[in-house]
């Protein structure tokens, strides 16, 4: 099976941009969890995404926003760039994402600088 | 609250020495564990869980970790280090009211040839 991927690997926005990241899930797995990770502030969850319903929310402000597909495919938006948001952005998917036995799978990232 | 510690920002380690990466964790309920470890620039590799069971759980890359339900620990041992080992080592924990992972800050390891 292929493992979880994200697109695009890198990106270089401004500040005041919006960008938009893709992952798409492990085949057959439904929940998407997408993360923040910073030197600084470690991994920080961000939202989960199932069955195209956004099921949990982390501790970010409006500017950040996501989406999931009927083929579980998950976007997520970051609108109003500040520089703060130079990350990288890790997409993790799981089954159901509710079996307390579930592993989250995670992609290899996107790496956002904003300048 | 339901959290995860690990107290070693970063652990140093000669190569062939056995390693220990330390998670101490906090949860009500029963804790479901996990280990990841991270290499530059790229995403997060599973290594290994505790669900229920044996106490020493073995998992990829020749890593085990030891439950301990009395010191609250789910430490990341390996017997003998290889350089090839030196990434940053998550250690997390399951959040039974939403589903989620809890996660600790990292430690780096690092193996010196």
């Amino acid at each position: 099976k292929a493992g979880v991927t994200q697109t695009p690997r890198y990106l270089i926005k401004t500040r005041g941009q919006q960008v938009t990241l893709s992952c798409s899930p492990i085949s057959g797995h439904r929940s998407v969890s997408w993360y923040q990770q910073t030197p600084g502030q470690g991994l920080q969850f961000l939202f989960e995404y199932f069955s195209e319903t956004q099921r949990n929310k982390g501790n970010f402000p409006g500017r950040f926003s996501g989406r999931q597909f009927s083929n579980s495919r998950s976007e997520m938006n970051v609108s109003t760039l500040e520089l703060g948001d130079s990350a990288l952005y890790l997409c993790a998917s799981s089954l159901v994402g509710t079996g307390t036995q579930e592993t989250q799978y995670f992609g290899p990232g996107t790496r956002l600088l904003v300048l | 609250a339901q959290s995860v510690a690990q107290p070693e920002d970063q652990v140093n380690v000669a190569e062939g020495n056995p390693l220990t990466v330390k998670c101490t964790y906090s949860v009500s309920g029963n804790p479901y564990l996990f280990w990841y470890v991270q290499y530059p620039n790229r995403g997060l590799q599973f290594l290994l869980k505790y669900i229920t069971g044996d106490n020493l759980v073995k998992g990829s890359y020749g890593f085990e970790a030891e439950f301990n339900k009395s010191q609250t620990s789910f430490h990341l041992k390996k017997p003998s280090a290889l350089v090839s080992d030196s990434a940053l080592y998550f250690c997390a924990v399951r959040d039974h009211s939403n589903y989620q992972l809890i996660w600790g800050a990292g430690t780096k390891l690092i193996i010196k040839p």
